[in-house]
């Protein structure tokens, strides 16, 4: 499969602590996006990195992006119950003409208030 | 500006029958993509459409295809319907499309094949 991997699969964390997701994926890219799902919905853009990028900061998201490593992380500060959500990485690849935004399995975040 | 919007929000269908999603972009926006998403494969993505013409195709059979019309909305349609075919779709529109680019979601068509 050309997914992505993410994990952890589920966080579960209190109000007020950080959430940390990590991503992997397997090609070499242009950019890595971040998105977030609200249960069953449309998705979200978060943020998105450019592969000659290491970190970037998004009012309470950070995110690093290691390329030899083929791997990314979303930080989420000082989180919220508002947070709770399924967050999506997604690559795009710098390979052949693909246009096609590839994308994580996902990591299911609940907040606790 | 309004948002991306999808039609209809929820659909049931009988296996072998043939369906049609409809996606409207945001105003201005010339890349429509569609994306499939189940619990079991997540999201995979079926195509996009840029200028009216398919750009890239996912790995997915036949019976799934798709067009852009010149206001850029766009549709997709399932051609005999398998149970497998449940799932939520999702089309997004994103400004130039490509994939460096962040993209808009719709909220979704809900399909349950039965």
């Amino acid at each position: 499969s050309q997914q992505g991997e993410e994990d952890p699969q589920a966080l579960s964390i209190q109000e007020g602590e950080n959430a940390t997701m990590n991503c992997s994926y397997k090609t070499s890219i242009n950019n890595l996006q971040w998105y977030r799902q609200n249960s069953g919905r449309g998705l979200v853009h978060l943020i998105l990195i450019r592969s000659n990028e290491r970190e970037k900061h998004s009012g309470r998201l950070r995110v690093t992006l290691d390329t030899s490593k083929k791997s990314s992380s979303l930080l989420i500060t000082a989180s919220r119950a508002a947070d709770t959500a399924s967050y999506f990485c997604a690559s795009g690849s710098s390979m052949d003409s693909s246009y096609k935004l590839i994308f994580g399995s996902g990591t299911r975040l609940l907040v606790r208030p | 500006k309004a948002g991306v919007t999808q039609t209809p929000r929820y659909l049931i269908k009988t296996r072998g029958q043939q369906v049609t999603l409809s996606c409207s972009p945001i105003s201005g926006h010339r890349s429509v993509s569609w994306y499939q998403q189940t619990p079991g494969q997540g999201l995979q993505f079926l195509f996009e459409y840029f200028s009216e013409t398919q750009r890239n195709k996912g790995n997915f059979p036949g019976r799934f295809s798709g067009r852009q019309f010149s206001n850029s909305r766009s549709e997709m349609n399932v051609s005999t319907l398998e149970l497998g075919d449940s799932a939520l779709y999702l089309c997004a529109s994103s400004l130039r499309g490509g994939n460096s680019y962040e993209q808009y979601f719709g909220p979704g068509t809900r399909l349950t094949v039965t």
